[in-house]
């Protein structure tokens, strides 16, 4: 099945900073890959997705990137604030199974 | 618009006990899943179901059922609980298979004793 590494486990950075996020898969098959922002007591929530045909996709602050060939996928914000600060998923899809990261944990420093 | 509703939202259980977790959509959405979150594993799919009568295992399976015999409902069973399963577990639904957004209630909390 596929197995999505995501590193750093935890990240802090200054308000107005970039944070990167990187994740890697194994199954060359997978297709969708979107990300996840979880708040404390809330479920996961979706702020941007790519597919496969596509190497990068922006919205305002946030972007994703997609190397299919090295099978890595990376996660920018830009002019970080402190309502960025939660955990974010990384995760893969081939269809009806989506498989996660393990999390990274994004505190932004006023 | 509710969107994915789970109850409960909080459940402590002695081992051996049974309970059905209940999640229900209100978007007409094909898709339902139900993930377990545990600390520094990400969420990690249980059951997954394509549309009304139609269920499959994830990579989880083992200890959960579920049934989906309307669009909108699609509980999770625990036959036989045990300190393994404290978890807790999201609902989520999308308008056709995973690899479209997927929208996710916001949890139970499920504690096994």
């Amino acid at each position: 099945g596929e197995n999505v590494e995501q590193h750093p486990s935890t990240l802090s950075v200054q308000e107005g900073d970039s944070a990167v996020i990187k994740c890697t898969y194994s199954d060359s098959a997978s297709n969708y890959f979107p990300w996840y922002k979880q708040e404390l007591g809330k479920g996961p929530q979706l702020i941007i997705d790519i597919r496969s045909n596509v190497g990068e996709k922006k919205d305002q602050r946030i972007a994703v990137t997609l190397n299919k060939t090295a099978k890595h996928f990376s996660l920018h914000i830009t002019e970080t604030q402190p309502e960025d600060s939660a955990v974010y998923f990384c995760a893969a899809s081939e269809g009806n199974m989506l498989t996660f990261g393990g999390g990274t944990r994004l505190m932004v420093k006023p | 618009n509710a969107g994915v509703t789970q109850t409960p939202k909080f459940q402590v259980l002695k081992t051996g006990q049974s309970m059905t977790l209940q999640c229900a959509q209100d978007m007409n959405h094909e898709y339902m899943s139900w993930y377990r979150q545990d600390p520094g594993m990400g969420l990690r799919l249980i059951h997954y179901s394509v549309g009304a009568g139609i269920t499959d295992q994830g990579e989880v399976p083992n200890g959960y059922n579920v049934s989906r015999s309307t669009t909108e409902d699609f509980p999770l069973r625990l036959l036989s609980a045990a300190p393994s399963q404290t978890s807790v577990y999201f609902c989520a639904s999308s308008p056709g298979q995973s690899n479209q957004p997927q929208h996710f209630g916001d949890g139970t909390r499920l504690s096994i004793l």
